[in-house]
């Protein structure tokens, strides 16, 4: 059971390219999110989905789309990369958006560096 | 808008010894779930332990438990015989009843367990 996978781990871009980071989970969660975490920070919620075909934004969506075509898939796209989106980045999902009884199963992160 | 606020950056303790971190938070909602996660060297987020809010009794997992005092909107963690491998960043979290926002974190306290 692989749980939340996230690709790349690492990722160096300049200012201006994009990329998506890939997230995916097998465990049939209905609840996908990104979060991002930047030194001496908590991690900040970027995007989440409640299911397929339903995204909405969370407390730092600028800069980052979304979509959730499948239950397994949640990508972040970064249109143009600033410095500013420099940081690690978190995929989380869980059972539904009721957080005691389904905690968020994290991947293990994407670093990535602005340059 | 929620917030939650580790004042203490950095805590060290001796093997063997306990130690608490603190954590207290700011809400309006009277149904919310509390979490801490553990962020090792690794990168990796692990929950630690969780607590509803309008349960009176404070959770415990095995050396890891909760002291929870609603009306002060406090929630610290104690680590009873403190191990080498409690060493990471603790983050207190907290996540409203039935909201798909997902968690608010804090910004987290380095633990340093002194052998």
């Amino acid at each position: 059971n692989a749980g939340v996978t996230q690709t790349p781990k690492f990722q160096v871009l300049k200012t201006g390219q994009s990329m998506t980071l890939q997230c995916a989970q097998d465990m049939n969660h209905e609840y996908m999110s990104w979060y991002r975490q930047d030194p001496g920070m908590g991690l900040r919620l970027i995007h989440y989905s409640v299911g397929a075909g339903i995204t909405d934004q969370g407390e730092v969506p600028n800069g980052y789309n979304v979509s959730r075509s499948t239950t397994e898939d949640f990508p972040l796209r970064l249109l143009s990369a600033a410095p500013s989106q420099t940081s690690v980045y978190f995929c989380a999902s869980s059972y539904s958006n009721r957080g005691y009884n389904s905690p968020l199963h994290f991947g293990n992160g994407t670093r990535l560096t602005v340059t | 808008a929620q917030t939650v606020t580790q004042s203490q950056p950095e805590m060290s303790v001796q093997e063997a010894e306990t130690v608490t971190l603190s954590c207290t938070y700011d809400t309006s909602e009277s149904d919310y779930y509390l979490f801490w996660y553990k962020q090792p060297p690794s990168r990796q987020m692990i929950l630690v332990i969780r607590q509803e809010a309008y349960k009176q009794q404070n959770a415990t997992e095995n050396r890891f438990s909760v002291n929870f005092q609603k009306a002060a909107k406090s929630f610290s963690l104690k680590i009873s015989d403190s191990q080498l491998g409690d060493a990471a960043m603790y983050f207190c979290a907290y996540s409203t009843g039935g909201g798909a926002d997902g968690l608010t974190f804090g910004k987290g306290t380095h633990l340093i367990i002194q052998p």
